[in-house]
């Protein structure tokens, strides 16, 4: 079964400081990506950054980076100098191949940065 | 990227009723998506909409309860049907680009059944 599991319901960050959300995954199937969003209180989903399982070096996006590791299955976010502004939910999600476009959600971390 | 837009933002309906939401996409996709969020809950996929073919819908929703139109590649439409108070939840459509590696939603309809 496939399956994503995010183990930390909250956490808490300085401003400025880095942070990391775990995120570990499930499947059998060796072809798969997986997506972190973000979620404010406005409910909308904004795409963060993606890793596929093929893709050899971790994946950045400007403070976003996402730190990939295969054999552990682990695609933790790393997000660096934290803004007041980074406090959202945070979702991991992944799709396999097989399953081309349907992604499976984790049940999110909420972020609270403090000033 | 890709631009999508959803109607409405949110409504309030009485139990019974149906609602339809509507997604637009600024550009043509073969495959929409339909997700749901209860309330402090995570997101959960209801049905694929394909153009040209019946949706395809997840365990535990039904045609019935949840009709999807798609009749051209940049427009999809999910009716809740038959509304009762736990029908209450966020639905988000969602389009995948290129060969899915990025996967954008819709503004979301916060729905509210009383």
């Amino acid at each position: 079964a496939q399956k994503i599991t995010q183990t930390q319901p909250g956490m808490f960050v300085q401003e400025k400081e880095a942070v990391t959300l775990d995120c570990t995954y499930d499947t059998s199937d060796p072809s798969y990506g997986l997506f972190w969003y973000k979620q404010p209180s406005s409910g909308e989903m904004i795409f963060l950054i993606y890793q596929g399982s093929y893709d050899q070096q971790n994946a950045t996006e400007g403070r976003y980076s996402l730190n990939f590791q295969k054999a552990r299955k682990s695609a933790n976010l790393v997000i660096s100098a934290s803004q007041l502004g980074d406090s959202a939910m945070y979702f991991c999600a992944m799709r396999t191949y097989s399953n081309t476009g349907k992604l499976i959600f984790g049940q999110g971390t909420t972020l609270q940065v403090k000033p | 990227s890709a631009v999508i837009s959803q109607k409405p933002s949110r409504d309030i309906c009485q139990r019974g009723t149906s609602l339809t939401i509507q997604c637009q996409v600024d550009s043509q996709v073969t495959m929409m998506f339909w997700y749901r969020q209860q309330p402090g809950q995570s997101l959960t996929l209801i049905a694929t909409a394909n153009q040209g073919s019946e949706a395809t819908y997840e365990s535990g929703f039904v045609i019935d309860k949840f009709p999807i139109s798609r009749p051209n590649l940049t427009f999809s439409t999910l009716t809740v049907s038959n509304m009762s108070p736990e029908d209450s939840s966020i639905y988000l459509c969602s389009v995948g680009t290129g060969d899915y590696n990025e996967q954008f939603f819709g503004p979301g309809t916060r729905l509210t059944v009383l």
